[in-house]
């Protein structure tokens, strides 16, 4: 067990509509990251969040947005669903830096879009 | 920007036997950190083992150890005594040492399979 909570643990939807994935870092823990895996794509990651805060941008659309919330959890928004963005989202969470604090992936929401 | 290529899509090999992962990156970063994740079918990734680019030792984790050749850029990964539960995709991973941690950067897997 990781310590890194994601809900939900599946999620099937149409195109066009909009989802929100949770993440509930391990203890203390400060950052926040979301990987995208998909099967073309491999893993990619989207966004950082640092102490509530943006730190660093990947390939995210501009359909996707995230939050950190003062609790530390975070959560991923996805509008306007496409087929896709099908894929396997994960949560990772680290302390403040460096190799001795690396990060610890949840189990992943996975994502169907019918 | 960084890259990490895992030029092996698919191994095989016999359970007790070693097997080797291949993984070389392109950075023009001296100081970084490189890690191995382990994908099983239940989908969890797991932190195999991870090195320093400052530290010329090879790092080891019981059956698991690295060949880091920085100057070739390449981060090869050994599992020893191969067991069944190794059945997985790994991913080899590239960080950039700043404060506050840095996103990882994958390559796209080696999909290892034992043999009983």
């Amino acid at each position: 067990d990781s310590g890194v909570t994601q809900t939900p643990k599946h999620l099937i939807t149409a195109t066009g509509q909009r989802v929100t994935l949770r993440c509930s870092p391990r203890s203390g823990d400060l950052s926040v990251y979301w990987y995208q895996q998909s099967l073309d794509q491999g893993l990619q990651f989207l966004i950082q969040y640092y102490n509530g805060e943006e730190r660093a941008k990947g390939n995210i659309l501009e359909r996707f947005s995230a939050q950190q919330f003062p609790d530390l959890h975070s959560e991923l928004n996805l509008s306007s669903l496409e087929l896709g963005d099908s894929a396997l989202y994960f949560c990772a969470s680290s302390a403040t830096g460096g190799i001795n604090q690396p990060q610890h992936f949840g189990d992943g929401t996975r994502l169907s879009i019918l | 920007a960084q890259t990490v290529t895992q030029s092996q899509p698919e191994m095989s090999v016999q359970e007790a036997e070693t097997v080797t992962l291949s993984c070389t990156y392109d950075t023009s970063e001296n100081n970084y950190y490189l890690f191995w994740y382990k994908q099983p079918p239940s989908r969890q990734m797991i932190l195999v083992i991870r090195q320093e680019a400052y530290k010329q030792q090879n790092a080891t984790e019981n059956r698991f150890s690295v060949n880091f050749q920085k100057a070739a850029k390449s981060f090869s990964l050994k599992i020893s005594d191969s067991q069944l539960g190794d059945t997985a995709m790994y991913f080899c991973a590239f960080m950039k040492p700043y404060s506050g941690n840095t996103p990882l950067v994958f390559g796209k897997g080696t999909r290892l399979s034992v043999i009983a």
